[in-house]
């Protein structure tokens, strides 16, 4: 069963717009993390969220945590090439008691800025 | 620091045939996971190990095993490759901070079995 469920799956746009990614369970987690993964490379970590509501925010990225702790968003601000990629989001520790050191990804949503 | 390191990082093997992809990290991370990576499917963990001598199974760990004699160290053992094994494969590992996991990945092992 997948317990991430990661929108929209593909998501090409232009230089300069704005954009939202959602990551949605139906499981509370301990944590949420969004990590990039560039091609032929392993996911790199952006940002934890382990609060309710909680929101970060790193340069032009905006992550929040749902207020019930089972959904998370991404927000890109004036996207650049740079940020081409694919997004995960993963989750430790759930309701169903789930091992907090246990990771468990989304399939994520693979991001193309053209310039 | 060389973080997570991953060997070999492509191999082609045949059905049947054995390996054993190598990780090493030098973070002193009690925890260390083997995933694999199909196109569209995200992550599915095969095996985990919450430190030296114990190992327990993922989401899809037939046809693998691991073992974990020292902190560093956590190879993953392909028997009788398959076809289906055709993936790409992560190592990583984590420490638990308050109330998180946070994952560092190696750079990953393409596997196709022909």
């Amino acid at each position: 069963t997948q317990l991430l469920e990661q929108s929209p799956q593909f998501l090409s746009i232009q230089e300069g717009e704005n954009l939202t990614v959602y990551c949605n369970s139906s499981s509370v987690f301990s944590s949420l993390q969004w990590y990039r993964q560039e091609p032929g490379e392993g996911p790199v970590l952006l940002v934890t969220v382990v609060t309710g509501g909680e929101v970060k925010k790193l340069k032009r990225l905006t992550f929040q945590f749902g207020d019930a702790r089972k959904d998370s968003s991404l927000h890109i601000t004036a996207a650049q090439p740079g940020d081409t990629g694919l997004y995960l989001c993963a989750g430790a520790g759930t309701n169903s008691g789930g091992s907090n050191y246990k990771l468990t990804f989304g399939k994520g949503t693979l991001l193309t800025v053209n310039p | 620091n060389a973080g997570v390191t991953q060997t070999p990082k492509f191999r082609i093997l045949k059905i049947g045939q054995s390996m054993t992809l190598q990780c090493t990290q030098d973070m002193n991370h009690n925890y260390m996971y083997w995933y694999r990576q199909d196109p569209g499917m995200g992550l599915k963990l095969i095996y985990y190990s919450v430190g030296a001598g114990i190992t327990d199974k993922g989401e899809v760990p037939n046809g693998y095993n691991v073992s974990r004699s020292t902190t560093e160290d956590f190879p993953l053992r392909l028997e009788l490759a398959a076809p289906s094994q055709t993936s790409v494969y992560f190592c990583a590992s984590s420490y638990s901070g308050r109330g998180s996991t946070e994952a560092f990945f190696g750079q990953g092992t393409r596997l196709t079995v022909v």
